[in-house]
């Protein structure tokens, strides 16, 4: 079956790093890319940054340029989302999801989301 | 950055009626625009991609237009299951999303 399945949720202080894992399965890692999208509650979606599982280039939304880092583990097909710095309106859900080669990039496939909650 | 402005922000329908939702980004974006549907506590699903093709197994009520800045989703004859959060996504440089359209029932 293919999918995407993240890693449970997280409570994190203020100032504290959260890392977010997303394993891919029944397709081909390295074959496509992962982005990682927020929403706060009631929120809209958010765009924040793609990884490329064939070679590891990165893109970030300029909003996340130095607070976030994707890595992949091609051994696990799993992709990894830090974040650091956290702050209370870091609170969201985090998904993974899959830009599709066929939709020229659109995301076809998206992990179940990972509640990460910023308090003190 | 480019920005992705949808309208409405919200809009009441019944089932069976038609409804637009629209899409405007700040610079061109050539056809390099997605469609989601979000119900919620679960993951936007694909409904569109390349700003007209259809995504498999997407009902062919939902169809969508446009290209360069302006863009178009429609749904054709409302069902209950249609009553959800849509957004648009621009991919064409890096990726970002308009701010969602709330579906109610009128």
């Amino acid at each position: 079956q293919v999918q995407l399945v993240q890693s449970g949720a997280e409570v994190k202080k203020p100032g504290a790093s959260v890392k977010v894992s997303c394993k891919a399965s029944g397709y081909t890692f390295t074959t496509y890319a992962i982005s990682w999208v927020r929403q706060a509650p009631g929120q809209g979606l958010e765009w924040m940054a793609w990884i490329s599982a064939y070679n590891g280039d990165t893109k970030y939304a300029q909003k996340f340029q130095g607070r976030v880092t994707m890595t992949t583990d091609t051994s696990t097909s799993t992709a990894y989302m830090e974040l650091g710095s956290l702050r209370s309106d870091d609170t969201a859900v985090y998904y993974c999801a899959r830009p599709g080669g066929y939709s020229g990039g659109a995301f076809d496939l998206w992990g179940q989301g990972t509640l990460v909650t910023v308090s003190s | 950055d480019i920005q992705m402005t949808q309208s409405p922000s919200t809009l009441s329908a019944s089932v069976g009626d038609r409804v637009t939702i629209t899409c405007r980004a700040s610079q061109s974006i050539s056809s390099w625009l997605a469609w989601y549907q979000q119900k919620p506590g679960k993951a936007p699903k694909l409904l569109i991609y390349t700003a007209s093709s259809l995504e498999s197994g997407v009902p062919s009520r939902f169809s969508g237009s446009g290209s360069g800045t302006e863009f178009t989703l429609t749904i054709s004859s409302l069902q209950p299951d249609d009553f959800a959060t849509y957004y648009c996504q621009q991919y064409h440089s890096y990726s970002s999303f308009g701010q969602g359209t709330k579906l109610e029932i009128k």
